[in-house]
Formats: C-alpha cells, sequence, structure tokens
C-alpha cells in the first residue's frame, strides 16, 4: 500500500517560516491535500489539490507538490498556527483505490 | 450552513456492538461522498473507508476491511459505522467527514465520536 513519510517535529521561532514534507514515490503525480488539527478538535484542510487555499485560510499557508515531496509552507508563523499537520492523498491502482494520510507533523511554535 | 453532527461518546465492554452515527444537514446529503476517519490516543489519522449514499457504493481500506461495516440511510441524512465486537484496541476518536468530490479533499467534519472499550 501506498506510504506517505512526515517529519515528526518541526519548531520555529514566531515570524519565521515552517515547512513541513510530506514523501510518497512519484507524489508528484498525485494530489495532495493538507490538514491542520489542533488538540481536541477536528481536522481543517488548509491546502487541497496541491496549492490551492480555502477561504478563510490566510495566505501564509502554501503548497507545493513536485518528484517525490509535497511540501506545506506556513510564512510568518503566529503561535496560533501551533497544531498537528496531515497531508493526504487519494491512492488509486489497478486492483486499489482509497486514502492515505500521511504520518503528521506536530508544529511547536518557541 | 452545512453541518455533520455525530452520536455521543460511548462506553463498551469488549464483545459487545455498537453503530454510531453520522447527520448531514445544509446540502444534498445523497451526492457526497463520506468518509470515517480513527484517532487512537495521541496517535495520528487514519483513513477507515467512504460511503456514497446514494447507492451505498463502500469503499474501505484495507487496514479495515472486515472489522468494521459502513452504512448509510439517505432517507435520515445519516452515515453509520459499526462493529459487531468491539476490542479494546477499537478505543478511538472517529470523525466522519464529507469528500467534495470523489477522491477529494475533506471540506466539512464532523465534531468526533469517542469509543472507550474496557476489557
Amino acid at each position: 500500500s501506498y506510504v506517505l513519510s512526515q517529519p515528526p517535529s518541526v519548531s520555529v521561532a514566531p515570524g519565521k517560516t515552517a515547512r513541513i514534507t510530506c514523501g510518497g514515490n512519484y507524489i508528484g503525480g498525485k494530489s495532495v491535500h493538507w490538514y491542520q488539527q489542533k488538540p481536541g478538535q477536528a481536522p481543517v484542510v488548509v491546502i487541497y489539490y496541491d496549492t490551492d487555499r480555502p477561504l478563510g485560510i490566510p495566505e501564509r499557508f502554501s503548497g507545493s507538490n513536485s518528484g517525490n515531496t509535497a511540501t506545506l509552507t506556513i510564512s510568518r508563523v503566529e503561535v496560533g498556527d501551533e497544531a498537528d499537520y496531515y497531508c493526504q492523498v487519494w491512492d488509486r491502482t489497478s486492483d486499489h483505490r482509497g486514502y492515505v494520510f500521511g504520518t503528521g507533523t506536530t508544529v511547536t511554535v518557541l | 450552513e452545512i453541518q455533520l453532527v455525530q452520536s455521543g461518546a460511548e462506553v463498551k465492554k469488549s464483545g459487545e456492538s455498537l453503530k454510531i452515527s453520522c447527520q448531514g444537514s445544509g446540502y444534498s446529503f445523497a451526492t457526497y461522498w463520506v468518509g470515517w476517519v480513527r484517532q487512537m490516543p495521541g496517535k495520528g489519522l487514519e483513513w477507515m473507508g467512504i460511503i456514497y449514499p446514494d447507492d451505498s457504493d463502500v469503499i474501505y481500506s484495507p487496514s479495515f476491511q472486515g472489522q468494521v461495516t459502513i452504512s448509510a440511510d439517505k432517507s435520515v441524512s445519516t452515515a453509520y459505522l459499526q462493529w459487531s465486537s468491539l476490542k479494546a484496541s477499537d478505543t478511538a476518536m472517529y470523525f466522519c467527514a464529507r469528500m467534495y468530490g470523489s477522491g477529494s479533499y475533506s471540506d466539512y467534519w464532523g465534531q468526533g465520536t469517542l469509543v472507550t472499550v474496557s476489557s
């Protein structure tokens, strides 16, 4: 089955840039979605289809996807960005289809 | 306003059966896929499966195939997740979520249902 790998944690100072990677075999050929989950809350999509941002999500959140790595970038990080972040793809092969989540990354704002 | 409202927390014993629900409102429930996601205590998100309420087409994650049953009743705009015999390892938070489209992202989520199974 398809595997998505994320770093367990990323630490960043307020005002700096956080980059969260999501590694998968030829992930550049798939559409990647990113979710933010704060403690005790349901996930919220922050980037969909690699680069699109839902209404209400700050422009500080951006995404890219190429080769074997997708990246979520959070610019000018704020304390309120502290959360767990998960990437997700739809994996379709000749005999299987389904969603896959990444392992998740905890972002800590120092 | 689009909402997914899940049933309340459950405390069960190993071996018991359970069915939790997810009721959608504010949109055409039958024509959007609804998925279920497990989150064990302190762990990440795990995709369990999705259902298309209009025809009850279901796709299971291989990890959950045979372990749970996903169903839906479009007449009451509700999706269900059920177990026939719970295990302590089923203790987790379960979220339902609407898929924007087939193979697409989840744009609306339920508030989660905490299931606690004691041995």
